[in-house]
C-alpha cells in the first residue's frame, strides 16, 4: 500500500529563514507530484505541479523537486514570511495505485 | 475565473435526513473526485468520475452516492447521513486523471447530529 510521509510534521521558524519540507513515498513509482497549501479550515491551494517529464518547478520563492528513483520530493521556501504559515501537503499520482495519494502534511508557522 | 465551486460551505443536519453537496467546475475537466478530510486520517478519496456517466468507488465509499450526468457537475449524495460522516469534504477536478494538476473546491464542513 502506497504511503506518503512528510517530514517534519510541524515546523516553526523566524521570518526570513529559508526552509525545506520533505515528502517521501513508500512506492517510488510516482508519475507526477503536486504541492498544496491549506489554511485552517479552508480549501487546498495548488502551489506547484511536477509533471512526469519534469524534475522540478519554480514559482516565486517556491521551488519543488522530485526524485523519482527514490520517491522523494522537497519543497524549498526562500525568505519565509508570516503569510506562509499554513499546512503544506504533497500529493503524488502513483502508477501502482492509479490515484492521487496525499501526504500527512507539514504545519508551518513563520514567526514575525 | 477557473474554479471548482462547492455548495454549501457549511451544513448541519440530523441523522437520516438525505442531503446533497453540489460540485461544479468551469474548466471542461474530464476527471472529478470527492475527498473527505479528518484529523489524523488526512484526505481520503470517496468516489471519482473519469467522465460523464463513468464513476467508481474510492477508498471510503460506504454511505455515499455520486452521479455524473453532465461534465461540469458531480454531486455527492448522502442518502442517510450518520454522525461518522461528520467531516470536511472537498471536490476536485483535473483535465485528466493523471499528469495534470488537480483543482480543489473550498470545502464543505458537514456536521451530522
Amino acid at each position: 500500500k502506497q504511503e506518503v510521509t512528510q517530514i517534519p510534521a510541524a515546523l516553526s521558524v523566524p521570518e526570513g529563514e529559508n526552509l525545506v519540507l520533505n515528502c517521501s513515498f513508500t512506492d517510488s513509482a510516482i508519475y507526477n507530484l503536486q504541492w498544496f497549501r491549506q489554511d485552517p479550515g479552508k480549501g487546498l491551494t495548488s502551489l506547484l505541479l511536477i509533471q512526469s517529464s519534469q524534475r522540478e518547478q519554480t514559482s516565486g520563492r517556491l521551488n519543488a523537486s522530485l526524485d523519482k528513483s527514490s520517491g522523494r520530493s522537497t519543497l524549498y521556501i526562500a525568505a519565509s514570511q508570516p503569510g506562509d504559515s499554513a499546512t503544506y501537503l504533497c500529493a503524488g499520482y502513483g502508477g501502482a495505485t492509479n490515484k492521487l495519494i496525499f501526504g500527512t502534511g507539514t504545519l508551518l508557522a513563520v514567526q514575525p | 475565473e477557473a474554479q471548482v465551486t462547492q455548495n454549501p460551505r457549511y451544513l448541519i443536519t440530523v441523522t437520516g435526513k438525505k442531503l446533497t453537496v453540489t460540485c461544479s467546475q468551469n474548466m471542461n475537466h474530464e476527471y472529478m473526485s470527492w475527498y473527505r478530510q479528518d484529523p489524523g486520517l488526512g484526505l481520503r478519496q470517496i468516489y471519482y468520475s473519469m467522465n460523464v456517466e463513468v464513476t467508481d468507488k474510492g477508498d471510503v465509499p460506504e454511505g455515499y452516492k455520486v452521479s455524473r450526468k453532465e461534465k461540469r457537475n458531480f454531486p455527492l449524495i448522502l442518502e442517510s447521513p450518520s454522525p461518522n460522516q461528520t467531516s470536511l469534504y472537498f471536490c476536485a477536478s483535473s483535465l485528466r486523471r493523471q499528469n495534470y494538476g488537480y483543482t480543489f473546491g473550498s470545502g464543505t464542513r458537514l456536521t451530522v447530529v
